[in-house]
């Protein structure tokens, strides 16, 4: 079974700061992905960023990073010069890599509030 | 491209009846999924499509059915709607590759109230 734990509610940064939202995860596939997903107050769901458990550096999109340790078992979602528009609820996800591992497990969410 | 598409956006059912959420994809991906979300909580796989012409459950199938129709379209249908379906429902939708890398790409969600 696969569990992704996300430990803060909420979080306050002021605009264009960085953040980092945590992300810890449990699993027994030695083959595995990480996902990152914004929610913002419409309610959509938007790829942000995909981490690799092989995968030998940190990934990288824009303004965000995924802090991958893989050794803690985490991946924590940094971004960069916070703007007003990174306003959102954020889910961690990861899926395995076995046959039939279509499913990805989420985190319950960290809701991020950026402060003008 | 529109990506993921859901129809309805919001929907209001008394207990006992019945509708179909339609999903459609235009990014000519092999595996689509039905996920739902409740308050404070992620999203739960309710049933997927690997490919055109096979579904499997997911975590939470119970109350549900689905049609893979095409490649395309995925609907999702409660035959006896009940309160404790009451939640927002994604569509999403991925390549279908091999491995963890598959991403999945979401619909912007139905709104479903339970009466």
């Amino acid at each position: 079974a696969q569990k992704i734990t996300q430990t803060q509610p909420g979080m306050f940064v002021q605009e264009k700061e960085a953040v980092t939202l945590d992300c810890t995860y449990d699993t027994s596939d030695p083959s595995y992905g990480l996902f990152w997903y914004k929610q913002p107050s419409s309610g959509e769901m938007i790829f942000l960023i995909y981490q690799g458990s092989y995968d030998q550096q940190n990934a990288t999109e824009g303004r965000y990073s995924l802090n991958f340790q893989k050794a803690r078992k985490s991946a924590n979602l940094v971004i960069s010069a916070s703007q007003l528009g990174d306003s959102a609820m954020y889910f961690c996800a990861m899926r395995g890599a076995g046959a039939g591992s279509y499913q990805l497990t989420f985190g319950k969410g960290t809701k991020l509030s950026v402060i003008p | 491209n529109a990506g993921v598409t859901q129809t309805p956006k919001f929907q209001v059912l008394k207990t006992g009846q019945s509708m179909t959420l339609q999903c459609a994809q235009d990014m000519n991906h092999n595996s689509m999924y039905w996920y739902r979300q409740d308050p404070g909580m992620g999203l739960r796989l309710i049933y997927y499509s690997a490919s055109e012409g096979t579904t499997d459950k997911g975590e939470v199938p119970n109350g549900y059915n689905v049609s893979r129709l095409n490649k395309r379209e995925f609907s999702l249908r409660l035959e006896s709607a009940a309160p404790s379906q009451t939640s927002v429902y994604f569509c999403a939708s991925s390549e279908g590759l091999a491995g963890a890398g598959d991403t999945q790409y979401f619909g912007p969600g139905t709104r479903l109230t339970v009466l």
